[in-house]
């Protein structure tokens, strides 16, 4: 049983593509995150949605969109996609804004743009 | 705005020879503090969690933390280690209401046999 799930794991695309990246969560928590992890390790959070609300939002491209359907899932949707988007994006889930800090981490998708 | 700075890149120990990870972070007020574990390929395994109380903490496999308030510290020990616990290893602090993580720029463990 998944705890958090991502899809795809490898993603291989061509710059100017535009690519989306699923997340789904089965442990009832109400907040959801994405993280990108760079090629040096760095990990920097770029969206939070909670309840389906979105409470974080960096400094992103605008090419990066965020959905919510539900707050089992969360989606992000890559337009244009540039070299510098090449990175291992991982999603997160915890329990928000009433329940505590701890995260729980998908096993990650690496995009590669060519 | 909060940082944390793991001042180590890279530690190379013996199995079997004790570990210390060091985390220092900034941040105004009372922090929440993690430690993660990645292994290759992998995603992020909580190992353990600061929030209140006992300024030592026990975490998964074996590890322990120490929060040390005077210090900013918050530092990841292990007595000895296993030739499985290789892997990079991250300390984040929790922000705010929104519990916004910021991490650390990694420590990666190699264990020699």
């Amino acid at each position: 049983d998944t705890a958090v799930s991502q899809t795809p794991k490898y993603l291989v695309t061509q710059m100017g593509n535009d690519k989306s990246i699923k997340c789904e969560q089965n442990l009832g928590h109400d907040t959801m995150y994405w993280y990108k992890q760079d090629s040096k390790k760095f990990l920097k959070i770029m969206f939070s949605y909670n309840n389906k609300e979105l409470i974080i939002n960096e400094t992103v491209p605008n090419r990066f969109s965020p959905k919510s359907p539900d707050k089992a899932h969360l989606n992000l949707h890559i337009n244009s996609l540039e070299l510098g988007d090449s990175a291992v994006y991982f999603c997160a889930s915890s329990l928000g804004l009433a329940g505590g800090p701890e995260q729980f981490f998908g096993p990650g998708t690496r995009l590669t743009v060519l | 705005a909060q940082s944390v700075t793991q001042p180590d890149i890279h530690i190379t120990v013996s199995e079997g020879a004790s570990l210390e990870l060091r985390c220092n972070y900034s941040y105004g007020a009372t922090p929440y503090l993690f430690w993660y574990v990645q292994s290759p390929g992998q995603g992020l395994q909580l190992l353990l969690k600061y929030f209140s109380g006992d300024t030592l903490v026990q975490g998964i496999k074996g590890f322990e933390a120490e929060f040390k308030r005077s210090q900013s510290s918050f530092n990841l020990r292990k007595p000895s280690v296993h030739w499985s616990d290789a892997a990079e290893y991250f300390c984040a602090v929790g922000e705010g209401s929104n519990y916004k993580l910021t991490f650390g720029k990694g420590t990666l463990l190699t264990v020699n046999p």
